[in-house]
């Protein structure tokens, strides 16, 4: 299994462009999450699905967007970058509920300037 | 929501001694505590986790103690070696979302 995969690992993006963060899994893992992490702080949620179809707004969830169409891909999209948006992004998953371990990719580290 | 506050931001101790960090939750629901190591460039590695029916649990050199009642929980690292050196985070969970500490640096000196 190659577990969470993320494309790219790094990415420059000028103001006011659009990108779109890759997330895929091959553990048939049913819940799914978009965590970003600022130089010296800790790992805030965007947003996370519980299967196909599902998805729901975590804390910091303005300025991005994603859909689950299915189990193993859940991309992040970023429509009107901002330098706000600077930052490390990982994606994560975790089988189900009750099972808590969450796998992480290796995470994208994205610039706006 | 959930809020976990961990303490110290930053901790350098020498090689051979104990590391402590500490974390405190907000949300009497929370069931399960995770600790992450990260270094640098990395993603976030689980090293040992605590579920709420459990006051401690020890993992070689690494052991959680929880205190459900004052709603906090620490992370002992004992005989400290230069390849502790990371980031460390704490995490609380009551479902299946996990709310993080800010971090804790810690740094072995040789």
């Amino acid at each position: 299994n190659a577990g969470v995969t993320q494309t790219p690992k790094f990415r420059i993006l000028k103001i006011g462009q659009s990108m779109t963060l890759q997330c895929t899994q091959d553990m048939n893992h049913n819940y799914m999450y978009w965590y970003r992490q600022d130089p010296g702080m800790g790992l805030k949620l965007i947003y996370y699905s519980v299967g196909a179809g599902i998805t729901d707004k975590g804390e910091v969830p303005n300025g991005y967007n994603v859909s689950r169409s299915t189990t193993e891909d859940f991309p992040l999209r970023l429509e009107l970058a901002a330098p706000s948006q600077t930052s490390v992004y990982f994606c994560a998953s975790i089988l189900d509920r009750g099972l808590y371990e969450q796998y992480f990719g290796p995470g994208t580290r994205l610039t706006v300037t | 929501g959930e809020n976990v506050e961990q303490h110290p931001s930053t901790l350098s101790v020498q090689e051979g001694d104990s590391a402590v960090i500490k974390c405190t939750y907000s949300d009497s629901a929370s069931n399960y505590f995770p600790w992450y190591k990260q270094e640098l460039g990395k993603r976030p590695q689980l090293i040992i986790d605590i579920r709420s029916n459990v006051g401690e649990k020890k993992d070689q050199r690494i052991a959680v103690t929880l205190n459900k009642t004052a709603k906090h929980f620490s992370l002992h690292i004992t005989e400290t070696q230069p390849e502790d050196s990371a980031v460390y985070f704490c995490a609380a969970s009551n479902d299946y979302k996990l709310s993080f500490g800010a971090g804790t640096t810690v740094t072995v000196r040789a």
